[in-house]
């Protein structure tokens, strides 16, 4: 099975930073990756599919890139409402796994 | 308005059973995969089972295998859980959340939790 790796768990970071979250897959999955976002009590959100797609109504600040096995999501300039955790997804696959998660939290 | 609503969480007691209902509106339910995702208090994302579209097509995450059956009705717009056998270790929100295509999942329910425990 392949393996999702992202790091780091926690970014500290404040408002208008650039942040950057990584994930690793364990072979070679193409573009076949998604970002969701998930805040306290509520269900994920898709963010980013097909590595660097970005899903409708998100704001143009996300940016994924990333192929093969390594993939990173970026928040160019952090708003109030980015703070959350960030899961990475392999998909295309009946049997999709998740990143461990990074929680991007106030300084 | 795309909308998904799970049901059927609670306390039950470890080898006990649950089945859990989602119910969707707001799109053509049968022309969508679906799937089950949990979330362990505290913890990350799991993905449990997967459903294709007319629900001949199952897949199950390894330690579900033979205790959990995922089923649709489509006529009723409506994803199930029968969840039997259960353990401490199943005790999760469980999400259901509809497959875009290729198993990214774009829209999901608010959650239903399920609580394992003597």
């Amino acid at each position: 099975d392949v393996q999702m790796t992202q790091s780091p768990s926690f970014v500290s970071a404040s408002v208008g930073d650039r942040v950057t979250i990584t994930c690793r897959a364990s072979q070679g999955i193409s573009n076949s990756l998604a970002w969701y976002q998930q805040k306290p009590g509520k269900a994920p959100k898709l963010v980013i599919y097909a590595a660097s797609s970005l899903q409708s109504g998100v704001p143009s600040r996300f940016r994924g890139t990333g192929y093969g096995t390594d993939f990173t999501l970026t928040i160019s300039s952090l708003q109030p409402e980015d703070f959350a955790t960030y899961y990475c997804q392999r998909a295309n696959i009946f049997t999709p796994t998740f990143g461990g998660g990074t929680k991007v939290e106030i300084k | 308005e795309v909308q998904m609503v799970e049901s059927g969480g609670g306390l039950v007691q470890p080898g006990g059973s649950l089945r859990l209902s989602c119910a969707a509106s707001g799109f053509t339910f049968s022309s969508y995969e679906m799937n089950w995702v949990r979330q362990a208090p505290g913890k990350g994302l799991e993905w449990v089972s997967y459903i294709g579209h007319s629900g001949s097509t199952l897949y199950y995450t390894d330690s579900v295998k033979g205790r959990f059956t995922i089923s649709r009705d489509n006529a009723k717009n409506s994803l199930y859980l029968q969840m039997n056998g259960l353990r401490a270790e199943d005790t999760a929100v469980y999400y259901c959340a509809r497959s875009a295509s290729l198993n990214y999942l774009d829209s999901w329910g608010q959650g239903t939790l399920v609580t394992v425990s003597s």
